[in-house]
């Protein structure tokens, strides 16, 4: 079974330029979430999306959004960025089913804004 | 308000040696616990996971970690450490309340190298 899958894996833009990324879930998943790691703040939920819907939401600006296309592909969208926005973006899908089932990660966006 | 803490940012063992890693927990409820590893360039690897029962979970690689609801601790352990568990170690638990509020609050995580 094919694992998560991200793409780009690396990333460069610019401070007020957008950015998309994409993460292709597990077959079968039907969850998948997003998260931010820095070397400061560690890993931190940015929000997870079921069956399409927006489920959860963790503490960011409403520049980040996302979406869930039916096939479980999910993207995520950085728009103004700044720099305080470069980071490793990783994404990890489940079956969503039940507390704590196990979240599979991708190996993440390397994201640089300069 | 949850929190994970992983008193130690950076630890170097001996291949062979025994290993510990720390970590602390703040949460109301009864946690949902994790262990991941992160390889350089790697993904995220769940080592172990716990829910409820036995409070000495064992999971991949050789790795077991123990629930102390006393302590609000679940360290992980290993009894002898190779070369290719350098890596970082993350610590979560999960916030899943009854409004399938689920997300995971992560440790800043422990780096560990490994002496040959």
């Amino acid at each position: 079974k094919a694992g998560v899958t991200q793409t780009p894996r690396y990333l460069i833009k610019t401070r007020g330029q957008q950015v998309t990324l994409s993460c292709s879930p597990i077959s079968g998943h039907r969850s998948v979430s997003w998260y931010q790691q820095t070397p400061g703040q560690g890993l931190q939920f940015l929000f997870e999306y079921f069956s399409e819907t927006q489920r959860n939401k963790g503490n960011f600006p409403g520049r980040f959004s996302g979406r869930q296309f039916s096939n479980s592909r999910s993207e995520m969208n950085v728009s103004t960025l700044e720099l305080g926005d470069s980071a490793l973006y990783l994404c990890a899908s489940s079956n969503g089913q039940g507390f704590g089932d196990e979240q599979f990660f991708g190996p993440g966006t390397r994201l640089t804004v300069l | 308000a949850q929190s994970v803490t992983q008193p130690d940012i950076h630890i170097t063992v001996s291949e062979g040696a025994s290993l510990e890693l720390r970590c602390n927990y703040s949460y109301g409820a009864t946690p949902y616990l994790f262990w991941y590893v992160q390889s350089p360039g790697q993904g995220l690897q769940l080592l172990l996971k716990y829910f409820s029962g036995d409070t000495l979970v064992q999971g991949i690689k050789g790795f077991e970690a123990e629930f102390k609801r006393s302590q609000s601790s679940f360290n992980l352990r290993k009894p002898s450490v190779h070369w290719s568990d350098a890596a970082e170690y993350f610590c979560a638990v999960g916030n899943f309340n009854a409004g399938n509020n689920r997300k995971l609050i992560w440790g800043l995580g422990t780096s560990l190298a490994v002496n040959p």
